[in-house]
Formats: C-alpha cells, structure tokens, sequence
C-alpha cells in the first residue's frame, strides 16, 4: 500500500519560479526521501532528511520534515525547464528495514 | 561509475512463457528491491532481499521469483507472464540511505 501522499497531483510554473511539493505519510518513519523520475526512465534520488531533522537543503532544493504533522516539503527554488520530470517522496519505516514505500508522485512542468 | 544495470530495456512477450529480468549493482550494495510502476497505481514493491540468499516478499509478489545467490545479482523471474504483468519495472539497490535505481525494463506481456 503507499505511504505517501503528495500535493499537488500536477504542477505548471515559469522557469525562475519556485516549485513547492508535499507529502503526507502515515506511520513512524526512519528517514523520508525524494527522488525525480523523468518521463518513462530511472528515479534518481535527491535527497533524504532523517526523521530527527526538520530541515535539509541540497543545492536549490529544501526539504522540510514536520514529524508531529507527518508531512514534507519539497522546495525548488529558481525552477528550469529540465527540472520538468515527476517526483516522489518515499519513506522508510521504522519496523520495516529498508524497504521504501512510495507516493503517487507530483507531475512538475517547467516552461520555459 | 555506479549504477545498477537491469536488461532488457523493452521486451515484448507471450503469455506463459518464462522469461527473466536481469538486475545487477556494482555498488557491494547488501539490499536490493524490484518495483513494478503503473500508472494510477505508483510504484509497488515486489520483491526485496537483505543479503545473499536472503529474500522476501513485498506488496505485490504474486506471479513473480527471485534469487540472490550472490550479492551483485538479483533476477526477476516470471515463470509464467500474463498481459496484468505488463508493466514498467525497476530494480534498485541501497546500502544504508538513499536507493540507486536502474533505468528500468518495460514489459509488454500479450
């Protein structure tokens, strides 16, 4: 079953603006990661804040962890139009291991 | 470069007959995991392995097997495909934090 839920479904924004994405989950986690997948290919990963931090930035991304809401953030600032892919948020729960379970993903489109 | 190599990249086949993804990392990673992604669905786990010789089942195992004889390698196997297995899947692999995918292997089952 997914654990997350991200918001919003779709997304549409000129290049230079900023791209805020969240993420809802359910149950204790260990850690919550983003990753990007461009259309039909490979997810990459992004970035992972730990379940004892509130905050984590990576070049023009901020990730925001509120465990007591059990939401995320994703904040792309500056957006290009290679940006433009979908992009997930996943935890990892605490009694699981590692297994990963993911959202339904947020469609980013960047115009140029 | 470290990467996880799945083949085929596309392949289309017959209902029943058995075939085989092949997933392999160069990371000495211990953990690796399949996925399978369609649309309305997100990506579901299907298998996953801790080690060598360690496997288990995810949320949607059914119709599937794996094998972990040795750490780089982790096969997908369907021994008898049906047109609900078509699909987009990836197999992944991840030491601690943070998973390395492969670029994923379409599958058109008819």
């Amino acid at each position: 079953s997914q654990q997350g839920e991200e918001d919003p479904q779709a997304l549409s924004i000129q290049e230079g603006e900023n791209a805020t994405m969240n993420c809802s989950y359910k149950t204790s986690i260990n850690n919550l990661q983003w990753y990007r997948q461009n259309s039909g290919r490979g997810l990459v990963h992004l970035i992972l804040i730990r379940s004892n931090e509130r905050e984590k930035h990576s070049g023009r991304l901020r990730v925001t962890l509120d465990t007591s809401k059990k939401s995320s953030s994703l904040l792309i600032t500056a957006s290009r139009a290679a940006d433009t892919a979908s992009y997930f948020c996943a935890t990892v729960r605490s009694n699981q291991g590692g297994k990963l379970i993911f959202g339904q993903g947020t469609e980013l489109s960047v115009k140029p | 470069e470290a990467q996880v190599t799945q083949n085929p990249r596309y392949l289309i086949t017959v209902t029943g007959k058995k075939l085989t993804v092949t997933c392999s990392q160069n990371m000495n990673h211990e953990y690796m995991s399949w996925y399978r992604q369609d649309p309305g669905l997100g990506l579901r786990q299907i298998y996953y392995s801790m080690n060598v010789e360690v496997t288990d089942k995810g949320d949607v195992p059914e119709g599937y097997k794996v094998s972990r004889k040795e750490k780089r390698n982790f096969p997908l196997i369907l021994e008898s495909p049906s047109p609900n297995q078509t699909s987009l899947y990836f197999c992944a692999s991840s030491l601690a934090d943070g998973y390395t995918f492969g670029s994923g292997t379409r599958l058109t089952v008819v």
